[in-house]
C-alpha cells in the first residue's frame, strides 16, 4: 500500500533552517511528483510548491521563492524541504502528498515546525 | 495567488444535503477543470474526495460529488452522516504548474 512517512517534530529559532523529509513506499518513487502543503495552527491549507521526482523540476508558492528548496533521492525513494530564514509565521504542519497532478492523492502525516526564539 | 473563498462553515441534520461553495476567478477555477476537494479531520492528514471536479476516487462514498459553473466550484454531500464532520478544503491549479486552495470550511451534523 502507497505510505509517505515524515520526519518528526522540530523546534528551530527564528533566521534558523529546517530540513523535512518525506519517505515514499507502496508505488514507483519517480513516477509520480511530491507537493508540499502547510497548515498553520488552526489556519487552512497552503500549496507550498512541488517536484517532479523524474527530472528534478520544481515550481515553488512566490511567497516562499528563495527561501525553500525541494530535493528528492531516488536511491531512498525520499523527499526533502529545506526552508531557510525561519520566521514565527512559519510554524506550522508541514505535509508532504504524493502528486497525481492535478491532485494530490496520498498524503504523509505531517511534521510540525515550531519557530520559537 | 489569493486563496479560493469558501464558506467558513455549514451545517446539516443526518440525511440531509449540503452543499459547499469554492469561489475563484477566471485565472483559476474559472479557467481549468482541475478543482479537487480535500477532508480533514481533527489531527489528521486531509484525505481526497473528489478530482478534476467530479471524478470520485476509488473507495470514497457515493454521497460525494461534484460540480463547477463558471469562476465557482462546489461539493454536494447527501445523506449527511455524523463520519462527515470534518473540514473540507478545495483546491484549483492556478497556471504555471501552481496551485491554491480554498479558505476551508468546517462541516458541522447537527
Amino acid at each position: 500500500q502507497v505510505q509517505l512517512v515524515q520526519s518528526g517534530a522540530e523546534v528551530k529559532k527564528p533566521g534558523a533552517s529546517v530540513k523535512v523529509s518525506c519517505k515514499s513506499s507502496g508505488y514507483t518513487f519517480s513516477s509520480y511528483g511530491i507537493t508540499w502543503v502547510r497548515q498553520a495552527p488552526g489556519q487552512g491549507l497552503e500549496w507550498m510548491g512541488w517536484i517532479s521526482v523524474y527530472n528534478g523540476n520544481t515550481k515553488y508558492a512566490q511567497k516562499l521563492q528563495g527561501r525553500v528548496t525541494m530535493t528528492t533521492d531516488t536511491s531512498t525513494s525520499t523527499a526533502y524541504m529545506e526552508l531557510r530564514s525561519l520566521r514565527s509565521d512559519d510554524t506550522a504542519i508541514y505535509y508532504c502528498a504524493r502528486s497525481e497532478d492535478p491532485f494530490f492523492d496520498y498524503w504523509g502525516q505531517g511534521t510540525l515546525v515550531t519557530v520559537s526564539s | 495567488q489569493s486563496a479560493l473563498t469558501q464558506p467558513a462553515s455549514v451545517s446539516g441534520s443526518p440525511g440531509q444535503s449540503i452543499t459547499i461553495s469554492c469561489t475563484g476567478t477566471s485565472s483559476d477555477v474559472g479557467s481549468y477543470n482541475l478543482v479537487s476537494w480535500y477532508q480533514q479531520h481533527p489531527g489528521k492528514a486531509p484525505k481526497l474526495m473528489i478530482s478534476e471536479v467530479t471524478k470520485r476516487p476509488s473507495g470514497v462514498s457515493h454521497r460525494f460529488s461534484g460540480s463547477k459553473s463558471g469562476n465557482t466550484a462546489s461539493l454536494t454531500i447527501s445523506g449527511l452522516q455524523a463520519e462527515d464532520e470534518a473540514d473540507y478544503y478545495c483546491c484549483s491549479y492556478a497556471g504555471r504548474s501552481t496551485y491554491v486552495f480554498g479558505t476551508g470550511t468546517k462541516v458541522t451534523v447537527l
